[in-house]
């Protein structure tokens, strides 16, 4: 069992709904980063959570220490948000990360 | 307002040849983390440099890859005698001072590694 699990690995959904990527892991952790990577093309970090919730435009994240689990939500779609969302989180100085969810947001 | 600048974007090399990437830090970051992605799969750390010092290098295959960061100059990623399974994207990160848990990372663009 990887110790960094998304959901879903694919997931398509028309321009303008609520989209929802979940993030589960089974070490200690003293940060989770998700990470947002376009085909062919850098990574970009979208946020960085010890606790609670952060907003930056349309995304939300939000991270619960307790059940180890964090969700990166994303408002209002659109196919730009088309990319692959990874979830990594610090664990043992050192960073260790999801399979990616792919998401496709058709117009 | 540079970011975190990685050299060459793309790299090709035949078997049996050295590999060097390069990875500047974004202004006023000390600390370096190489990770890499191979085709099809998720990113792996590698390894976690401070000037002049290697802090984890747990991720890094034990022959043919080395890293440094030197007091001067970008960090290196060095890949001696390379192999086929090789090729894949390295990305660089950095943060500023305060390690790995307490600082976000900034990533580069990558560099593109293609063994022939």
């Amino acid at each position: 069992k990887n110790e960094v699990e998304q959901s879903p690995q694919n997931l398509t959904a028309q321009e303008g709904e609520f989209i929802t990527i979940n993030c589960s892991y089974s070490v200690g952790i003293s940060a989770l980063h998700w990470l947002q990577q376009h085909p062919g093309g850098g990574i970009v970090s979208l946020f960085m959570l010890s606790s609670g919730k952060k907003k930056h435009g349309r995304l939300i994240a939000t991270i619960n220490i307790q059940e180890k689990h964090s969700s990166l939500h994303i408002t209002a779609s659109h196919p730009r948000d088309s990319a692959v969302y990874i979830c990594a989180v610090i664990a043992n100085n050192d960073m260790r990360f999801g399979a990616g969810t792919r998401l496709t947001v058709k117009p | 307002n540079a970011g975190v600048m990685q050299n060459p974007r793309h790299l090709v090399r035949r078997r049996g040849q050295e590999a060097r990437l390069r990875c500047s830090p974004m202004k006023g970051h000390s600390h370096v983390y190489w990770y890499r992605q191979l085709p099809e799969e998720g990113l792996k750390f590698m390894v976690y440099l401070q000037k002049e010092n290697i802090i984890d290098e747990s991720g890094m295959p034990k022959e043919r890859f080395s890293a440094e960061f030197p007091k001067e100059g970008p960090s290196i990623l060095r890949i001696q005698q390379v192999v086929r399974g090789d090729s894949a994207a390295y990305f660089c990160a950095s943060s500023p001072i305060g390690g790995q848990g307490g600082q976000p990372q900034h990533f580069g663009d990558g560099t593109r590694l293609s063994i022939l």
